[in-house]
């Protein structure tokens, strides 16, 4: 079946403006999180879904970011007033469920570069 | 707070050769999970394996081996026989019994394997 789907796949945006990245976890998945990569580091925590709510978002850096999952499916990652240092890959995953028995797939990322 | 240690940057080895990829975890939980995940040239993160903190059996699959010593803190990952095709970034990551989900990355091992 079909993976972890991430739009876009790279995202050019200049300092100050305003971004969203698309996740579409796999079917049937109603855990999703969100993590960021910075070049030559692990991945961080940013968000965590159990189906349209936020459980968990101790990882959002500031009020800047956002995100939502309306349907419990597709979430967006909103990227207010960008800056420099937003620039990481961001990566989106899935699980079947929240608990630790169920590993957590991911996508292939959004790589965004702020100008 | 949890913690994953990898002390290795960067391991470079001749095909064939056997290599070992450390990692160091700290959690207050009584209850957690280990992971290894392997993030290839193309960037997406491939799981590879999971562990309880209750199940000290080692594994092995294939040419994979893992190592679960819960008086070192440590869950080490060994490829045997290895091949050009195993260079990648490896990570090791921790979820805590109350995290919710959320995994703690280690900052990952750069592993080259030469022809």
């Amino acid at each position: 079946g079909a993976g972890v789907s991430q739009t876009p796949s790279n995202k050019v945006t200049e300092k100050g403006k305003y971004v969203e990245l698309r996740c579409d976890p796999i079917s049937g998945h109603t855990a999703l999180y969100w993590y960021r990569q910075s070049l030559g580091q692990g991945p961080e925590f940013l968000i965590y879904f159990q189906g349209t709510g936020a459980a968990d978002d101790s990882g959002l850096p500031n009020d800047r970011f956002f995100a939502v999952r309306p349907e419990g499916s597709v979430s967006t990652l909103k990227i207010q007033r960008t800056e420099r240092g937003d620039s990481a890959v961001y990566l989106c995953a899935s699980s079947l469920a929240q608990q630790g028995t169920n590993e957590q797939f991911f996508g292939p990322g959004t790589r965004l570069t702020v100008l | 707070a949890q913690k994953v240690t990898q002390a290795q940057t960067e391991i470079s080895v001749v095909e064939k050769e056997d290599v070992t990829l450390d990692c160091v975890y700290e959690t207050r939980d009584t209850t957690y999970y280990l992971f290894w995940y392997k993030q290839p040239p193309s960037g997406e993160l491939v799981f590879l394996i999971r562990r309880n903190s209750f199940d000290e059996q080692n594994e092995i699959s294939g040419r994979y081996s893992w190592n679960f010593q819960k008086s070192t803190s440590s869950f080490n990952f060994t490829i045997t026989a290895s091949q050009v095709v195993d260079s990648a970034v490896y990570f090791c990551a921790l979820r805590g019994g109350t995290s919710y989900g959320k995994l703690t990355f280690g900052q990952g091992t750069i592993l080259t394997v030469h022809p």
